[in-house]
């Protein structure tokens, strides 16, 4: 069974930085892209960054980029998000995802998602 | 970056009757779309990708149609358990973007 755990929320200043991971299990990790998508209290989904199977291609959406970096570990079969200066904006439930093949393809695992709240 | 523009953005039926929510990309997206479901406090759920191909475990009555920059999901039969938010998705090219989200309330 494929489970995506997040973990790492919580109150962050503003200006301040948190580090997101996910903790994955039930397939082969390192064959598939993983993403990072956040959802602000009461709106929609935001896509906020993707990484392939060997973390050598990322990508970010503009409102996080030089802000964000995402990472993986293959050996821990984790994913990583590291958040610096952090914004009120950035308060999201953020949600880790596998994608559901190497190539161009949507998410088709998703975990509970960890919350983050920004603020002072 | 492709805008996803969902309509309505509330739709409001009956259980047993027919839902067909709209998805437009603001520029064609070949059949790269995929259409989420999601349960209030739950993560979203995958019910279709390449426009029309149903999910693993996904019921029959989800169907999705379209190519380019038109797309529909249609939810036949509506049942008790598929009012929740809808979203679609394109994974075209980056940034991948979503939707507003159709809400499907009774």
């Amino acid at each position: 069974e494929v489970q995506l755990l997040e973990s790492g929320g919580g109150l962050g200043q503003p200006g301040g930085s948190l580090r997101l991971s996910c903790a994955a299990s039930g397939f082969s990790f390192r064959s598939y892209a993983m993403g990072w998508v956040r959802q602000a209290p009461g709106k929609g989904l935001e896509w906020v960054s993707g990484i392939s199977e060997s973390g050598g291609n990322t990508y970010y959406a503009d409102s996080v980029k030089g802000r964000f970096t995402i990472s993986r570990d293959n050996s821990k079969n984790t994913l990583y998000l590291q958040m610096t200066s952090l914004r009120a904006e950035d308060t999201a439930l953020y949600f880790c995802a596998k994608r559901l093949q190497p190539a161009a393809a949507p998410f088709d695992y998703w975990g509970q998602g960890t919350l983050v709240t920004v603020s002072s | 970056e492709i805008v996803m523009t969902q309509s309505p953005d509330t739709l409001s039926v009956s259980p047993g009757e027919r839902a067909t929510l709209s998805c437009r990309a603001s520029q064609s997206v070949s059949s790269t779309l995929a259409w989420y479901q999601q349960i209030p406090g739950q993560a979203p759920r995958l019910l279709i990708y390449g426009a029309s191909i149903r999910a693993t475990g996904i019921p029959a009555r989800f169907s999705g149609s379209g190519s380019g920059t038109e797309f529909t999901l249609t939810i036949n039969i509506l049942q008790s358990e598929d009012f929740a938010v809808y979203y679609c998705q394109q994974y075209y090219n980056w940034p991948l973007t979503f939707g507003g989200g159709t809400k499907v309330e009774i």
